[in-house]
């Protein structure tokens, strides 16, 4: 039962245009959400995060949006680079929980071609 | 600052063998996560320590335990290892604040013959 879902196991775009990663969830208790990169040979390292009374947050090339009635969070890269040809994981997390959990979906291998 | 650190980078074991695996946190951090990646199923929990004590367990058979030292050291050991168990094992940090972002190392790649 995966309560984060990537759909799109990849995803190629020319550089210099908008990348966009989906990701959808069922759990209505998720109320933190985050992207992490994962570069080959490399842990995931942390991208950008949204809380759940936003709906979306900037940071630079990227934005995360989020659609709490569809239970739908996307992130754009704007312009797309060849260095950001890595995979991406949106996880999830209730706030209220005391514990580090964070469900992860399967990931989305983005290349981006020169 | 270093960042988490994990030991061995590879490891190679037998069906039925145990393993134990090493992680360092950063500097500072008393929470340690440890996640389970296999391709296609992304990042699954196994647990998260937090001043030695297990704060949280995700849906792992008890062949998966771990533990934590009071310098926020943490180890994981896996008994009786099936082939199913060959996956990259990746162990994360953070001061245990909520939401606070994790940090993770670069994993142990383990292969089960």
């Amino acid at each position: 039962d995966q309560q984060v879902k990537q759909n799109s196991p990849s995803l190629s775009v020319q550089e210099g245009r908008i990348s966009i990663l989906n990701c959808d969830y069922t759990n209505s208790m998720f109320d933190y959400f985050l992207w992490y990169k994962k570069y080959p040979a490399e842990g995931p390292t942390f991208l950008i995060s949204i809380s759940s009374i936003k709906d979306k947050n900037e940071d630079g090339r990227f934005t995360v949006f989020l659609n709490k009635s569809a239970k739908h969070l996307s992130l754009h890269i704007v312009p797309s680079q060849p260095g950001d040809s890595a995979v991406y994981f949106c996880a999830a997390v209730v706030s209220s929980g005391s514990a580090r959990q964070l469900t992860f979906g399967s990931g989305t291998q983005l290349t981006v071609l020169p | 600052k270093a960042g988490v650190t994990q030991t061995p980078r590879y490891l190679i074991k037998t069906r039925g063998q145990q393993v134990t695996l090493s992680c360092s946190p950063i500097s500072g951090h008393r929470s340690v996560s440890w996640y389970q990646q296999t391709p296609g199923q992304g990042l699954q929990f196994l647990f998260e320590y937090f001043s030695e004590t297990q704060r949280n367990k995700g849906n792992f058979p008890g062949r998966f335990s771990g533990r934590q030292f009071s310098n926020s050291r943490s180890e994981m050991n896996v008994s009786t290892l099936e082939l199913g168990d060959s996956a990259l094992y990746l162990c994360a940090s953070n001061s245990g604040v909520i939401n606070e972002k994790l940090f993770f190392g670069s994993g142990t790649q383990l292969s089960v013959l």
